[in-house]
């Protein structure tokens, strides 16, 4: 009963690195998205993808990307990490995009860049 | 303009207690929408859908009205275990963008 598991949960980054938040359901969700929790500005969306190679930028896509290989999996690349990129990282899951569709989350990714 | 706004708060609110949340809206096409609770330092969770009809569970009642582009939450009986942030959300994009409001604090006090 693993819903959407995301890895790592804590992650301190110098500036210029790269890294790969994971991120992983089990629910056969078509939907998959991707937000980050600042302080006041409440959940922006990153990324999102309707399925299996189809993926679409949301609010803030500056800085990430984002691949669907399949249903499963949905990764969120830092290219060159800057600390505006420091923030509380949830991913989550919707049995189908087009509203309607109650999100699943993940316990989110706390991330620092130093 | 926020596309999503509410009230921070906090709203500070002994245990019985009724509170009320608003929430508006600034795109007209707005398709769906819901309530969601977050805790501290936790992930958000569905708290409810919001229909045109208003819709009721338990002690929690949400009302949309779309003329006005206006949500609200209403909880009555206020108990200790309801202290949270409220996240009132949006659906727009034919339904595949999430807007989620920044939030609404909420402790409720024995």
């Amino acid at each position: 009963n693993a819903g959407v598991t995301q890895t790592p949960k804590f992650q301190v980054l110098k500036t210029g690195q790269s890294m790969t938040l994971q991120c992983a359901q089990d629910m056969n969700h078509e939907y998959m998205s991707w937000y980050r929790q600042d302080p006041g500005m409440g959940l922006r969306l990153i990324h999102y993808s309707v399925g299996a190679g189809i993926t679409d930028q949301g609010e803030v896509p500056n800085g990430y990307n984002v691949s669907r290989s399949t249903t499963e999996d949905f990764p969120l690349r830092l290219l060159s990490a800057a600390p505006s990129q420091t923030s509380v990282y949830f991913c989550a899951s919707s049995l189908k995009g087009g509203g309607g569709q109650p999100q699943h989350f993940g316990d989110g990714t706390r991330l620092s860049i130093l | 303009r926020k596309e999503v706004e509410q009230d921070p708060g906090p709203f500070n609110v002994p245990e019985g207690a009724t509170v009320a949340f608003n929430c508006t809206y600034s795109n007209s096409a707005s398709q769906s929408f819901f309530w969601y609770r977050q805790d501290c330092r936790k992930e958000p969770k569905l708290l409810m859908s919001v229909y045109s009809s208003g819709n009721e569970d338990g002690r929690f009642t949400a009302q949309l009205n779309r003329a006005s582009q206006y949500i609200s939450l209403l909880i009555r009986d206020s108990k200790l275990s309801d202290s949270a942030t409220y996240l009132c959300v949006v659906n727009v994009g034919g339904g595949f963008k999430t807007i989620f409001g920044a939030g609404t604090r909420l402790f409720v006090k024995a």
